[in-house]
């Protein structure tokens, strides 16, 4: 299995302020055949599924603002929220989608300093 | 607009089985070039990949539970299911399904979840 591991578990960022998440995979989820790395983020509300916000390591889907963007490839990526907002407060969960079982990262929780 | 609804009982016996059901609405579920999974999530951890199904043929499971998971899609009424069997208490979580488009977007549309206890 592909094991994820998210840092921080938990931030805290002044309204604004930009926060960044980090994920990495035990190997490398970047397919050669099309240069595409198969790696997700999702945001996590209480009470609520997860929401995907972006895939492809840095392609948004559809409605997410463009302060959350995705970078990184083959083993180390980043989530980065550039301006931090009260409806952010959230926890953020990578997933890889680069060979099954699909896995997860343990999640990071976002909060408002 | 696509829709996920799972249902099924949210208390199992020790030992039973778990049986849930996903409804889609919005789409037809053998319509499309997608696969269809479940995900589970016990209260305040993460997230656990079950497995999926492809309504032309194809499944995949999670080697840790493969033993003891069924899934199944039944086309006509625009449905997948869920079957573990021999639950303990680890197995209580929130199940969620989702549209798995492993293709590109990964799971882009995912049900509210169901909370499910096993318990005595």
């Amino acid at each position: 299995d592909i094991v994820m591991t998210q840092s921080p578990d938990s931030l805290a960022v002044s309204l604004g302020e930009r926060a960044t998440i980090n994920c990495k995979s035990s190997q490398s989820v970047l397919f050669n055949s099309n240069n595409k790395n198969y790696l997700a983020w999702y945001q996590q509300k209480p009470g609520q599924p997860p929401k995907l916000l972006i895939y492809w390591a840095s392609t948004r889907e559809s409605g997410v603002p463009d302060r959350f963007s995705g970078s990184g490839s083959e083993t180390d990526f980043t989530l980065t929220i550039s301006s931090l907002q009260a409806e952010d407060v959230a926890v953020y969960f990578c997933q890889q989608y680069y060979g099954t079982p699909w896995t997860f990262g343990q999640g990071t929780k976002v909060d408002i300093k | 607009q696509v829709q996920l609804v799972e249902s099924g009982p949210g208390l199992v016996q020790p030992s039973q089985t778990l049986s849930l059901t996903c409804s889609l609405s919005g789409d037809s579920i053998s319509s499309g070039s997608y696969y269809w999974s479940w995900i589970r999530q016990p209260a305040g951890k993460g997230l656990e990949w079950i497995g999926r199904i492809y309504p032309s043929g194809g499944i995949n499971y999670s080697p840790s539970l493969k033993s003891r998971i069924t899934i199944s899609v039944d086309t006509s009424k625009n449905q997948f299911s869920l079957k573990l069997h021999s639950v303990t208490a680890a197995d209580t979580a929130i199940y969620y399904c989702a549209r798995d488009r492993s293709g590109d977007r990964a799971f882009d549309v995912w049900g509210q979840g169901t909370m499910v206890t096993v318990s005595s």
